[in-house]
């Protein structure tokens, strides 16, 4: 089944913890991206990355990094997570140049307290 | 500069009722895609449709329907005789540029009630 994975899909955790949620494709997609979600702001990219070893930022990437080291992966790091990065994340990928629609995980809700 | 407008950001409707979700969008580009997504209270995104720019059709999918007009910027969506398994978000959204876009600009999303 064609699908994007994350993990793990909760995850509440403390101020300055190190945490990475993974999310993983299988239909072979050139594009990923992570958005975030919250109340009253819709969703908003976080990172995004072109193929393997191609990343850049999107319009909210402070206090995160990614990286892209095979295709299918592309992990979301927060290095020291704070409460103002609460929210619900999502993973997306699509195909290459020409392909418009974007497939999403089912959703990291992460709470850091 | 927002892209896309949801302007309402909650209705309620008794089943059965007709609801339109009103969706205004603004680019300057001549190729774009405009897109629309439940999410239901189960917390996924569900892709409904996708319209581009050059394609003014209006599209009917059962009890579904999208009217795009370029020349109000609008893509909305009406829901014909809803159901209470149609209360969800639902996100409007923009992908600008032929190649395919590296991002996907929503709306902050309208909250429908289907009140049995």
């Amino acid at each position: 089944e064609a699908q994007v994975t994350q993990n793990p899909r909760y995850l509440i955790t403390v101020t300055g913890k190190k945490l990475t949620v993974t999310c993983s494709q299988n239909m072979n997609h050139e594009y990923m991206s992570w958005y975030r979600q919250d109340p009253g702001l819709g969703l908003r990219q976080i990172y995004y990355s072109m193929n393997v070893e191609v990343t850049d930022k999107g319009d909210v990437p402070e206090g995160y990094k990614v990286s892209r080291k095979e295709k299918r992966n592309f992990p979301l790091i927060l290095e020291s997570p704070s409460p103002n990065q609460t929210s619900l994340y999502f993973c997306a990928s699509r195909g290459g140049q020409g392909y418009h629609e974007q497939y999403f995980g089912p959703g990291t809700r992460l709470t850091v307290t | 500069a927002q892209k896309v407008t949801q302007a309402q950001t909650e209705i309620s409707v008794v089943e059965k009722e007709d609801v339109t979700l009103d969706c205004v969008y603004e680019t300057r580009d001549t190729t774009y895609y405009l897109f629309w997504y439940k999410q239901p209270p189960s917390g996924e995104l569900v892709f409904l449709i996708r319209r581009n720019s050059f394609d003014e059709q209006n599209e009917i999918s059962g009890r579904y329907s999208w009217n795009f007009q370029k020349s109000t910027s609008s893509f909305n969506f009406t829901i014909t005789a809803s159901q209470v398994v149609d209360s969800a978000v639902y996100f409007c959204a923009l992908s600008e540029g032929q190649t395919g876009a590296n991002n996907l600009f929503f709306g902050t999303g309208t909250r429908l009630t289907v009140i049995p």
